[in-house]
């Protein structure tokens, strides 16, 4: 079976700084994808990064970047620059290559100090 | 955000009555999904379409039935839910299932706003 922790149920950066969630997985999978969402307060749920695991290259979108270790079966998310808007839960999720299911975790809310 | 739209976006129902949830996505995918979202729990997968067909029922009780009557919309019909059946329903879509030289981002999911359902 596929699990995923995360084991900080809360965080909080001071604005402009940088913050990482982490996220670790466990999957016996060869071939699988890795995301984190992040879900603000009572807005809906929207992809921030995705990562494939057959790449070795730590995927990057402005922001938000990651720190795969395939080996290590971690997945974490550094947020640069922090902004208000980055307030929000946020959830890392565990799919497998060709299948629809993903496994979330149970996510880290994250705050932003003015 | 658009691309997922659910209806109602909150629900009050007694334990005896009967209602649905709607999905619609705007997206051309394949794929359609609801999850339960519970305080402090993982999502929670319910039901899986794949082209119409139900190809994932994660043990749900009988009192929630899917339809998916196309691609763009799916439903789920509730009768005789329980207190601890509230939660926020979240709908999301997806290209489906990995096809040879499909599209980049198909296992990709794109959530709707959920429903956030209470029952009394």
């Amino acid at each position: 079976a596929q699990t995923v922790t995360q084991s900080q149920p809360e965080m909080s950066v001071q604005e402009a700084e940088t913050v990482t969630l982490s996220c670790t997985y466990d999957t016996s999978e060869s071939d699988y994808y890795l995301f984190w969402y992040k879900q603000p307060p009572s807005r809906q749920m929207i992809l921030v990064i995705r990562q494939e695991a057959y790449k070795q290259q730590n995927a990057t979108e402005n922001r938000f970047s990651v720190n795969f270790q395939k080996a290590a079966k971690s997945f974490s998310l550094k947020i640069s620059d922090s902004q208000l808007g980055d307030a929000a839960m946020y959830f890392c999720a565990l799919g497998d290559f060709g299948n629809e299911k993903l496994t979330f975790g149970t996510g880290t809310r994250l705050t932003i100090i003015p | 955000e658009t691309g997922v739209t659910q209806t109602p976006r909150h629900l009050v129902m007694g334990m005896t009555n009967k209602k649905s949830l709607k999905c619609e996505q705007h997206l051309g995918h394949n794929a359609m999904y609801w999850y339960k979202q519970s305080a402090k729990k993982p999502l929670e997968l319910m039901f899986v379409y794949n082209f119409k067909e139900q190809t994932e029922n994660n043990s749900v009780p009988s009192r929630f039935s899917p339809e998916c009557p196309n691609s763009s919309h799916l439903f789920l019909h509730l009768h005789t839910l329980q207190p601890e059946d509230s939660a926020l329903y979240l709908c999301a879509s997806s290209h489906g299932r990995v096809l040879a030289g499909g599209p980049k981002d198909t296992d990709t999911q794109y959530f709707g706003p959920g429903t956030r359902l209470t029952v009394l």
